[in-house]
């Protein structure tokens, strides 16, 4: 169980292109869902924390205009990067909490960004 | 400044060993702390996690301490196999200041010898 999918695994795009990536959590319904970026031998940096319903929490230095966040429902959550250029190139990662556990993330398997 | 630190250096060791990463904090109330495996390519999957009221946990081969006054956690796995090879991140969720998000070092690679 506490399964979370990401789709696609991996996209590659043109500079000024809109990309979407889908989080799914297929066998739990998440109240919350977290956006996180990771550039190569860094740590996870969290960009946004959104929860079913309402509008996502930015981290400080998010654009919320570049990275639009949708949680329409309970277990999809979209994170689409708009205007994209080289330096959004990174992996993106999901994490989605189960409404009845509050400590516990499952995270999804990431989406690798490449921006021409 | 709040920081986690892991060791950035990768972890070689040779199989059946013991390995133990470390993880310090600064500035930040931890209410527990998480310790994570990531492939190469992969999302972080959940190890184990252990409170501030704990001084240590156990699974299988793994065994985590956590010493809020040297604000420190160690990650042990004992009788090492190659297929442990991996980064390990720890994180922790600091309730202090009102937020509460994990927050993640940036991972001890671990290289599992033949």
């Amino acid at each position: 169980g506490a399964v979370v999918s990401q789709h696609p695994s991996w996209v590659i795009c043109k500079s000024g292109t809109s990309v979407k990536i889908e989080c799914r959590s297929l066998d739990f319904q998440a109240t919350t869902m977290f956006w996180y970026r990771q550039f190569p031998k860094q740590s996870l940096m969290l960009m946004a924390t959104s929860n079913e319903g309402s509008k996502a929490t930015y981290e400080q230095g998010v654009e919320k205009d570049k990275f639009l966040i949708n949680h329409a429902s309970l277990t999809l959550s979209t994170l689409t990067v708009t205007s994209a250029h080289p330096e959004d190139s990174s992996f993106y990662i999901c994490s989605a909490r189960h409404s009845r556990s509050y400590n516990e993330q499952f995270f999804g398997p990431g989406t690798r960004l490449t921006v021409l | 400044s709040q920081k986690i630190e892991q060791n950035s250096e990768a972890l070689n060791i040779q199989e059946g060993k013991t390995a133990t990463l470390t993880c310090n904090y600064t500035n930040y109330s931890p209410a527990y702390l998480q310790w994570y495996r990531q492939d190469p390519g992969r999302g972080p999957v959940f190890l184990l996690l252990i409170r501030e009221n704990e001084k240590e946990k156990r699974k299988e081969r793994l065994k985590v301490t956590f010493d809020t006054t040297l604000k420190q956690s160690l990650f042990h796995i004992t009788a090492s196999q190659p297929a442990d090879s991996a980064t390990y991140l720890c994180a922790l969720r600091d309730l202090g200041g009102g937020y509460n998000k994990l927050i993640f070092g940036a991972g001890t690679r671990l290289a599992v010898h033949p």
